[in-house]
C-alpha cells in the first residue's frame, strides 16, 4: 500500500497540457525532495524530475515539477504520442516505517 | 556512461531464496556520492523499493521486507547483490537495480523478471 496517492489516469489531446498530482504527508513530501519517473511500456523507469523541480540533462523543458506543502505536481506541456506512459512520484518517508516510497502511478493517455 | 545490469535466475521455487546481482559498468561502485538500490514491480502493478546500500556496506531496507532481505556489495567486482528469502508467489516481479543520486534514482538497469513457482 503506497503512502503517496496519484490519480490512476489522465488524458489529453496532442499539444495539450496535463498535470499529475502526488499527495503525501508531512513525513514524506512535506519534508523531503520529490522525484518523478516516466515508465514507457515494457521499459525501466526513467528519471524526469529530481529535487522537486530539477530536470536531468536531456529531459525537455516540457516536463516540469513543483511542490507545495504535502503535495507535488508533474506538468507535461505540448503533449506528444511518445509521452504515453506510466508516471510515478517518489520521495523519502521519515516516519517509523522509514524508507523510499513511490506513488501509486498514473497512466497518461494521448487521445 | 554508467550502466547497470541485473542477473540471476528467472524462476525460483516457493520457500527458497531469490538471489540477484547488479553489475555496474562505466563507473565505480565505490564512489562516496552514491547509494545503490533494488526496486521491484509486480506484473501490472506499481514500484516498490526493497532496499539500498552504500559502498561501505551500510544498508537500509523496506520495513515490510526487512526480515527477509539482505543486500550486500562487492567493490572488487563492482557489484551489489540482493537476497530475498522464503519467497512466495507475491514476490513474482520485475526486479530493478538503480543508482541513487542525489535524492532520486537517476540510473536504472533494464530489469529482470523473476517468477516464483514450483
Amino acid at each position: 500500500q503506497s503512502v503517496l496517492t496519484q490519480p490512476p489516469s489522465v488524458s489529453a489531446a496532442p499539444g495539450q497540457k496535463v498535470t499529475i498530482s502526488c499527495s503525501g504527508s508531512s513525513s514524506n513530501i512535506g519534508n523531503n525532495y520529490v522525484s518523478w519517473y516516466q515508465q514507457l511500456p515494457g521499459t525501466a523507469p526513467k528519471l524526469l524530475i529530481y529535487d522537486n523541480n530539477k530536470r536531468p540533462s536531456g529531459i525537455p523543458d516540457r516536463f516540469s515539477g513543483s511542490k507545495s506543502g504535502t503535495s507535488a505536481t508533474l506538468g507535461i506541456t505540448g503533449l506528444q504520442t511518445g509521452d504515453e506512459a506510466d508516471y510515478y512520484c517518489g520521495t523519502w518517508d521519515s516516519s517509523l516505517s522509514a524508507g523510499e516510497v513511490f506513488g501509486t502511478g498514473t497512466k497518461v493517455t494521448v487521445l | 556512461q554508467l550502466q547497470l545490469q541485473e542477473s540471476g535466475p528467472g524462476l525460483v521455487k516457493p520457500s527458497e531464496t531469490l538471489s540477484l546481482t547488479c553489475t555496474v559498468s562505466g563507473g565505480s561502485i565505490s564512489s562516496s556520492s552514491y547509494y545503490w538500490g533494488w526496486i521491484r514491480q509486480p506484473p501490472g502493478k506499481g514500484l516498490e523499493w526493497i532496499g539500498s546500500i552504500y559502498y561501505s556496506g551500510s544498508t537500509y531496507y523496506n520495513p515490510s521486507l526487512k526480515s527477509r532481505v539482505t543486500i550486500s556489495v562487492d567493490t572488487s567486482k563492482n557489484q551489489f547483490s540482493l537476497k530475498l528469502s522464503s519467497v512466495t508467489a507475491a514476490d513474482t516481479a520485475v526486479y530493478y537495480c538503480a543508482r541513487r543520486y542525489p535524492d532520486a534514482f537517476d540510473i536504472w538497469g533494464q530489469g529482470t523478471m523473476v517468477t516464483v513457482s514450483s
